[in-house]
């Protein structure tokens, strides 16, 4: 069983800045992934970092960052240097490797000020 | 590459009628195929796990009667929301595992009238 818990509903950060989203879960599963992804008005799922429990090393992709803390459960989202483009919805999610789905917090929406 | 193309995007029905909704995974095999409903200002929510050949599998509370899913073949999955009502208006997405993780289709926006 897998549970994701987002207690941000919401988080606004100053165009340029740096914000942090927060996700905690929890899985019985041996070997899983860690997710975030961003979901615009169009309601498209968009990857935005993706990270291999096994590796202790956190994942980075340009401007995106997680902070991985496995014995916590903890695997939070940072987003530097802020843009108008990265206002969205983002989602944590937690899936198995073995064709086992995927579960998702409640979501952050996160506004861009300009 | 692995990309699903979910059809139709939208939908408007007459309550009572049947819609189907089709995911087709288009350059790799996916034996398995997800099913989520997200209504508005929600998260996704886990409607069933489809497999290639065999029953789907429902998560707790969704009427497998109601919500019938066929994966005939590697690269077809389809849901129809049989006898469909107002509160069925919802977003509907499919999502495959594969060997980068999960992709998902464009997602379908049904509305019940």
């Amino acid at each position: 069983a897998q549970t994701v818990t987002q207690s941000q509903p919401e988080m606004s950060v100053q165009e340029a800045e740096t914000v942090t989203l927060s996700c905690t879960y929890d899985t019985s599963e041996s070997d899983y992934y860690l997710f975030w992804y961003k979901q615009p008005p169009s309601r498209q799922m968009i990857l935005v970092i993706r990270q291999e429990a096994y590796k202790q090393q956190n994942a980075t992709e340009n401007r995106f960052s997680v902070n991985f803390q496995k014995a916590a459960k903890s695997f939070s989202l940072k987003i530097s240097d802020s843009q108008l483009g990265d206002a969205a919805m983002y989602f944590c999610a937690s899936g198995g490797t073995n064709n086992n789905d995927m579960r998702f917090g409640a979501g952050t929406r996160l506004t861009v000020k300009p | 590459g692995a990309v699903v193309s979910q059809h139709p995007s939208r939908v408007i029905c007459k309550s009572g009628t049947s819609v189907k909704i089709e995911c087709r995974s288009l350059d790799f095999q996916a034996t398995t195929m997800f099913w989520y409903r997200q209504f508005p200002k929600q998260s996704l929510m886990l409607m069933a796990t489809s497999n290639e050949g065999s029953k789907a599998t429902y998560e707790q509370g969704v009427e497998k009667d109601k919500f019938l899913i066929n994966h005939a073949s590697l690269t077809l999955s389809t849901l129809t929301v049989t006898s469909a009502h107002p509160e069925d208006s919802s977003f509907y997405i499919c999502s495959a595992q594969t060997n980068y993780g999960y992709t998902f289709g464009s997602g379908t926006r049904l509305t019940v009238v």
